[in-house]
């Protein structure tokens, strides 16, 4: 069973435009929720992760909001760039966490 | 200040052989999490081992697959027996504390991996 579900599966945006990756959950017990950024060949990074207390967090070019509600958050992209083609992953976890349950990952394509 | 390392980078076994995966957490790190992602997949949690112990083992096969993480020396992960199923890259990540439900998260870092091949 899949815990985060994600979409798109894959992005394909100009340089200078805004992507959009979605993701959901079920379980109300999670109370962080992470993105990470992974490059071919690499292990991922942490990018930016949110708790559901505030509906929006900005870091940068990168935004998650928060729809505590819907029980669904989203990272935004602002101005992006060919350099963050890259594969992005949403993550959750519970209270004394000890794993993250993630998503199945988008893969973006920036183009020049 | 090195990283989550991460050896080897790539393995290929036959199947029925056994695979080794290392991984040497972050200095002063001493919680790990071991992660399988399977191609086109996101990681899926196999086990969170401290040192000397296994904390949550609920990620990982009952059969055939084994964790630990020696008070000296760096985690290891053991798959006997491999079968094709297993080809993934296998992902460790380490954290200085776990996280405690108050103040906020532990950042896990994660190694580069070690991508698995099974003929």
């Amino acid at each position: 069973q899949q815990q985060v579900k994600q979409s798109p599966q894959s992005l394909i945006v100009q340089k200078g435009g805004i992507p959009i990756i979605n993701c959901a959950y079920e379980n109300t017990a999670f109370d962080y929720f992470p993105w990470y950024q992974q490059f071919p060949g690499k292990g991922p990074a942490l990018l930016i992760a949110i708790r559901p207390d505030v509906s929006e967090k900005k870091e940068g070019r990168f935004t998650i909001s928060f729809n505590k509600s819907a029980k669904q958050f989203s990272l935004h992209i602002m101005d992006s760039q060919p350099g963050d083609s890259a594969t992005y992953f949403c993550a959750a976890s519970m209270p004394n966490f000890n794993k993250f349950y993630f998503g199945s990952g988008t893969k973006l394509n920036v183009k020049p | 200040n090195a990283g989550v390392m991460q050896n080897p980078r790539h393995l290929v076994r036959r199947r029925g052989q056994e695979a080794r995966l290392r991984c040497s957490p972050m200095k002063g790190h001493s919680h790990v999490y071991w992660y399988r992602q399977l191609p086109e997949e996101g990681l899926k949690f196999m086990v969170y081992l401290q040192k000397e112990n296994i904390i949550d083992e609920s990620g990982m096969p009952k059969e055939r697959f084994s964790a630990e993480f020696p008070k000296e020396g760096p985690s290891i992960l053991r798959i006997q027996q491999v079968v094709r199923g297993d080809s993934a890259a296998y992902f460790c990540a380490s954290s200085l504390r776990a996280g405690s439900g108050l103040a906020g998260r532990e950042t896990q870092y994660f190694g580069p991996g070690t991508r698995l091949l099974v003929l």
